[in-house]
C-alpha cells in the first residue's frame, strides 16, 4: 500500500512565526499536492509539483510555498502564519492503482492551530 | 471548469437502514469520479472510482456507486449502514486525460444513530 506520512499531526504556532509541514511518499510517485481542507468549504488546493523541483499553484496559493527537493518529499511552507490559515492540511500523492488508474492516497493530515 | 455539488450537508440514518448519498458533476467531457471518506481526525480513503466501463462501481466497505451520465450524477448508496461509517464523504472530479487536480464537493457528513 502507497504510504503517504505526515510528520506533524498537530501543531500550534504563533502570529509570524515561519511554519513547515512535511509530507514524504513511498511509492515513487511523481505528482504530489497539498489540499487545505476548512468546515463548510471541503478541500481547497494549495499547490501541487509534477516533478522534482517543479510546482504549480493550486487555487489558494497565497501566503504559501513549497519546495520539492526530493521526490519523495514535498513542503508546504508558511512564511509568515496567519490566524486565517488555521486549518487542517492534507498531503496527497498521486500514482497508479493495481487496476492501472490515477488515484489519491491522502496523508492522515496536519491540524495547524496559529494564535 | 468542472465542479462537483453534494446537495446534502449532513444526514442522519439509523443503524441498518439504506443509504445514499448524492453527487452532481458539471464538466462536458467525460470524466472520472471518486467517493472519499474520512472519519474525523483523518485523512481520506479511497471508497470507489469510476474511470470507464460500467457504470455500476462496488468499492470497499460494502459501498457502491452509479454514475448517471444523462443526471450528470454519481450517487454513493450502501444498503445497510453500520455505526462505523459515521463520517464524512466527498465526491470528487477529475478530467479525463489525467488531469493531475481533483474537485471535491463540499462533503456530506453522515450521523448513524444506534
Amino acid at each position: 500500500d502507497v504510504k503517504v506520512t505526515q510528520s506533524s499531526r498537530y501543531l500550534v504556532k504563533r502570529t509570524g512565526e515561519k511554519v513547515f509541514l512535511e509530507c514524504v511518499q513511498d511509492m515513487d510517485h511523481e505528482n504530489m499536492f497539498w489540499y487545505r481542507q476548512d468546515p463548510g468549504l471541503g478541500l481547497r488546493l494549495i499547490y501541487f509539483s509534477y516533478d522534482v523541483k517543479m510546482k504549480e499553484k493550486g487555487d489558494i496559493p497565497e501566503g504559501y510555498s513549497v519546495s520539492r527537493e526530493k521526490k519523495e518529499r514535498f513542503s508546504l511552507i508558511l512564511e509568515s502564519a496567519s490566524t486565517n490559515q488555521t486549518s487542517m492540511y492534507l498531503c496527497a500523492s498521486r500514482g497508479r492503482d493495481f487496476s492501472g488508474a490515477n488515484v489519491l492516497t491522502f496523508g492522515a493530515g496536519s491540524r495547524l492551530t496559529v494564535l | 471548469a468542472q465542479s462537483v455539488t453534494q446537495p446534502d450537508i449532513h444526514i442522519t440514518v439509523s443503524e441498518g437502514a439504506s443509504l445514499e448519498l448524492r453527487c452532481n458533476y458539471s464538466y462536458g467531457a467525460t470524466p472520472y469520479l471518486f467517493w472519499y471518506v474520512q472519519s474525523p481526525g483523518q485523512g481520506l480513503q479511497l471508497l470507489l472510482k469510476y474511470f470507464s466501463g460500467d457504470t455500476l462501481v462496488q468499492g470497499i466497505k460494502g459501498f457502491e456507486a452509479e454514475f448517471k451520465r444523462s443526471q450528470s450524477s454519481f450517487n454513493l448508496r450502501k444498503p445497510s449502514v453500520h455505526w462505523s461509517d459515521a463520517a464524512e464523504y466527498f465526491c470528487a472530479v477529475g478530467v479525463e486525460g489525467g488531469s493531475e487536480k481533483l474537485v471535491f464537493g463540499k462533503g456530506t457528513k453522515l450521523t448513524v444513530n444506534p
